[in-house]
């Protein structure tokens, strides 16, 4: 499984954008980008999952480069209910688990 | 909106007690999976299973560990004699398709304390 290296924490501003890079160097072809939300003492939420180029949801986009070697979550204009962890997991197709990093903690300030 | 259910909440134990955690996961979902979270440390995969069987499952799920689908709504986790490391959140979730890039839909966990 391709392991993946995105920042430890980021801080923001309510009513910004805030991007969030993954590096994934070592993805293969049948591997697909997925992202997830973890609130305290919750069990994480799917956001948005990707091949390639764009995809964008009601909650996020999600941009792949033709090489694939990284990704990048948008939330547009965070609110303080966005301040969670956020994980960029590599799903192969080949298993059937999810492999959690140690995620993004995202603080979204007033 | 459907939802994975999970309980207790929270659950406290004697080191050496059985335990059962329960999960009802979606209804009409076919893949069903047990992580836990040991406090601040990454969510790690235990085990899946898929058609009344174990489909895979981690180093972390050793014999103390099992896992059971009693009837068409429950899936359940037990651990035979529980540890001081074992405390932890665990988190059931279940998937409605084949496909390993159906969502994976969480439940709320349940927080096992051992003393």
């Amino acid at each position: 499984l391709a392991k993946t290296t995105q920042p430890i924490s980021m801080d923001s501003y309510e009513g910004q954008e805030v991007n969030i890079t993954c590096s994934h160097n070592n993805i293969a072809t049948n591997d697909y980008i997925t992202w997830y939300q973890q609130f305290p003492s919750q069990g994480p939420r799917f956001i948005i999952q990707g091949y390639k180029t764009k995809v964008t949801n009601e909650v996020a986009s999600l941009f792949i480069p033709a090489d694939r070697k990284s990704s990048t979550l948008s939330l547009p204009r965070v609110s303080l209910s966005d301040t969670a962890v956020y994980y960029c997991l590599v799903v192969n197709t080949g298993f059937q688990k999810l492999v959690f990093g140690t995620g993004t903690r995202l603080l979204v300030s007033p | 909106e459907p939802e994975v259910t999970q309980t207790p909440s929270h659950q406290v134990t004697q080191m050496g007690q059985e335990v059962i955690l329960r999960c009802v996961p979606i209804s009409n979902h076919l893949y069903f999976y047990w992580y836990r979270q040991i406090l601040g440390q990454k969510v790690e995969f235990l085990v899946s299973f898929y058609n009344n069987e174990i489909s895979e499952k981690s180093e972390i799920f050793d014999d103390q560990f099992s896992v059971e689908r009693p009837d068409g709504s429950n899936f359940t986790l037990k651990i035979r004699s529980t540890k001081l490391e074992d405390s932890a959140m665990y988190f059931c979730a279940s998937r409605p398709g084949l496909a390993v890039t159906d969502t994976q839909y969480f439940g709320p966990g349940t927080r096992l304390t051992v003393l």
